[in-house]
């Protein structure tokens, strides 16, 4: 079956601007995360939604990150007014409950010049 | 707090010799533990993961892993490594309660022909 999909696949804007990340997990599951990676560390945990609520919103690093689900499948991470340091690729991930084996995207990269 | 420590940055092995990478976590409780595999590009790969019972895990790709509750350990193995496994290899420990992963910074697998 499919796999979590994640669009776009890179992204690049500029200093200021607003992005929206999309998700698309794994039919059927209820839990969803997002994660975001730098270059030489490993994922860093951002929110976690179960079913259309956001359960765990402690990874978010300040207001100008917020992420929906509102009708439980598909999730949108929004950055606004992005920063160089928001550059990473932002990665998503289902699992069928949590917790539980969690599944990942390819991954979205987010260039902010 | 949950952690994860990954003690090798780097590691270069032969191909065809034994691998074993070094996972050390911090939990509360008894923690789900979890190993990934990521390669330039891609998302991360499930190799394996340990929720109970059994203390020593199989995987996928001939690797294992071994939990070890008195050392906070969680060390991966393979005894024959082959140049395909190059990689970047990554530890998580996930929350039981909500499904939350906090990853090592991993460590790169170079493989010696």
């Amino acid at each position: 079956g499919a796999g979590v999909s994640q669009t776009p696949s890179n992204k690049v804007t500029e200093k200021g601007k607003y992005v929206e990340l999309r998700c698309d997990p794994i039919s059927g599951h209820t839990a969803l995360y997002w994660y975001r990676q730098s270059l030489g560390q490993g994922p860093e945990f951002l929110i976690y939604f179960q079913g259309t609520g956001a359960a765990d919103d402690s990874g978010l690093p300040n207001d100008r990150f917020f992420a929906v689900r509102p009708e439980g499948s598909v999730s949108t991470l929004k950055i606004q007014r992005t920063e160089r340091g928001d550059s990473a690729v932002y990665l998503c991930a289902s699992s069928l409950l949590a917790p539980d084996t969690q599944y990942f995207g390819p991954g979205t990269r987010l260039t902010v010049l | 707090a949950q952690s994860v420590t990954q003690p090798d940055i780097h590691i270069t092995v032969s191909e065809g010799a034994s691998l074993e990478l070094r996972c050390n976590y911090s939990y509360g409780a008894t923690p789900y533990l979890f190993w990934y595999v990521q390669s330039p590009g891609q998302g991360l790969q499930l190799l394996l993961k340990y929720f109970s019972g059994d203390t020593l895990v199989q995987g996928i790709k001939g690797f294992e892993a071994e939990f070890k509750r008195s050392q906070s350990s969680f060390n991966l193995r393979k005894p024959s490594v082959h140049w395909s496994d190059a990689a970047e290899y990554f530890c998580a420990v996930v929350n039981t309660n909500a499904g939350k992963s906090t990853f090592g910074d991993g460590t790169t697998l170079t493989v010696k022909p």
